[in-house]
């Protein structure tokens, strides 16, 4: 199947720094990709839709000025958590839709653990 | 968006045969249903699709009653390592899944 990386896998920063998580399709090229949050026990939370050239679309109650996504190629997309917070502590996973003929198949990342101190 | 019901947690043993059913009530007619199977701390991954009847592939079965109201993923003769969280998601198009609870599955020895 087709392979969606996530860097960093983890990380751990200070309470107010900013943290930039990468996800790239390795094998395929994305128009579309999805942003997901996973709180310990819980399900998977949709964050925002990123679309290639344009403004990535935000689900309610997501803070968009606070969770900025860029999707300038379309092998990446990016989602940078502004002015972190320990409740930003989190999951974080995103997944990439491959387009054929005829189908579309969502492919998911790795996940990158995000720690705010 | 279709919303998705299912158990929220089941236990079974090895070599059992596992059946997670899953209702989705409001499905439309574009939406496929697919199953994914997520491990701590990993990404889900993907386990099945299918559109209607019964789809069938090298880990598990698909089976969908003709109203398509509800599935059911089945897997066959479980082992510890099939210890997860099962995800039931119904979509089309742009793929934009709604995660449900999942389906807390623990296999026992």
């Amino acid at each position: 199947g087709a392979v969606v990386s996530q860097h960093p896998s983890r990380v751990i920063c200070k309470s107010g720094t900013s943290v930039k998580i990468e996800c790239r399709s390795l094998d395929f090229q994305a128009t579309t990709m999805f942003w997901y949050r996973q709180f310990p026990k819980q399900s998977l939370m949709l964050m925002a839709t990123s679309n290639e050239g344009s403004k990535a679309t935000y689900e309610q109650g997501v803070e968009k000025d606070k969770f900025l996504i860029n999707h300038a190629s379309l092998t990446l997309s990016t989602l940078t958590v502004t002015s972190a917070h320990p409740e930003d502590s989190s999951f974080y996973i995103c997944s990439a839709i491959k387009t054929g003929v005829g189908y579309n198949e969502q492919f998911f990342g790795p996940g990158t653990r995000l720690t705010v101190l | 968006l279709a919303k998705t019901t299912q158990p929220i947690s089941m236990d079974s043993y090895e070599g059992q045969e596992v059946n997670i059913t899953c209702s989705h009530n409001n499905i439309a007619t574009n939406d496929y249903i697919t199953w994914y199977q997520q491990f701590p701390s990993q990404g889900p991954r993907f386990i099945i699709q299918g559109y209607k009847t019964k789809v069938t592939n090298e880990v598990a079965s698909l089976f969908i009653p003709a109203d398509r109201k509800s599935s059911t993923l089945s897997l066959p003769r479980v082992s510890l390592s099939d210890t997860a969280v099962y995800y039931c998601l119904v979509g089309s198009g742009t793929y934009k899944y709604i995660f449900g609870t999942g389906t807390r599955l623990k296999v026992l020895a």
